[in-house]
């Protein structure tokens, strides 16, 4: 199978524009979750996506949103970029209560 | 609310050494906890996942054990390479429908 893809893998935005990540999860693993990577913060999760529904949601601004399509296929938006959202963001895929497979992750850069 | 921690944050090894990478975690009713390797730069990869109800998964050279009483996750290496060279991350589940909670990670360099 193949495993999870990210799309684009890497990103330069300007501070106030708006981003919209994709990821692609495992075939027929319907759970979709993202993560925010920095050096200070390590790992902290944003939100997961269950058959286009949000099951959990972290602690983020309204800023950050996203969605998930019926083939599982998810988005995820950030509007009004603040250079604080320079980070590598990663998609990850699961299928049940099981393993997650993580995608290669976007480096976003905000100037 | 569940809290990860991992210590030491970095470790630095000859070649041949085995190690052990530990992880703490406050709320011991866990569903499961899963140990992730990461290059720089790169996506995590799954390393080994550890059920409740077990408490010990091995692949390879890679000892995973879980002590859901004292909330500690151990990762052995044994006969370390410097292949092994990469951030190691614990992650911990509260329930088969929440999140994965992750420690900051261990540092491990590996010297020839």
């Amino acid at each position: 199978k193949a495993g999870v893809t990210q799309t684009p893998r890497y990103l330069i935005k300007t501070r106030g524009q708006q981003v919209t990540l994709s990821c692609s999860p495992i075939s027929g693993h319907r759970s979709v979750s993202w993560y925010q990577q920095t050096p200070g913060q390590g790992l902290q999760f944003l939100f997961e996506y269950f058959s286009e529904t949000q099951r959990n949601k972290g602690n983020f601004p309204g800023r950050f949103s996203g969605r998930q399509f019926s083939n599982s296929r998810s988005e995820m938006n950030v509007s009004t970029l603040e250079l604080g959202d320079s980070a590598l963001y990663l998609c990850a895929s699961m299928q049940g209560g099981d393993t997650q497979y993580f995608g290669p992750g976007t480096r976003l850069t905000v100037l | 609310k569940q809290e990860v921690t991992q210590i030491p944050a970095a470790l630095s090894v000859p070649e041949g050494e085995n190690l052990v990478l530990n992880c703490s975690f406050t709320d011991s009713a866990i569903y499961n906890l899963q140990w992730f390797r990461q290059d720089p730069g790169k996506g995590l990869t799954s390393l080994l996942l550890i059920q409740s109800s077990q408490r010990e998964q091995t692949s390879g050279r890679l000892n995973a054990s879980l002590d859901k009483s004292s909330g500690r996750s151990t990762l052995y290496i044994a006969a370390s390479q410097p292949g092994d060279s990469a951030t190691y991350l614990c992650a911990a589940r509260l329930s088969g429908y929440s999140t994965l909670t992750f420690g900051k990670g261990t540092m491990l360099l590996v010297s020839p």
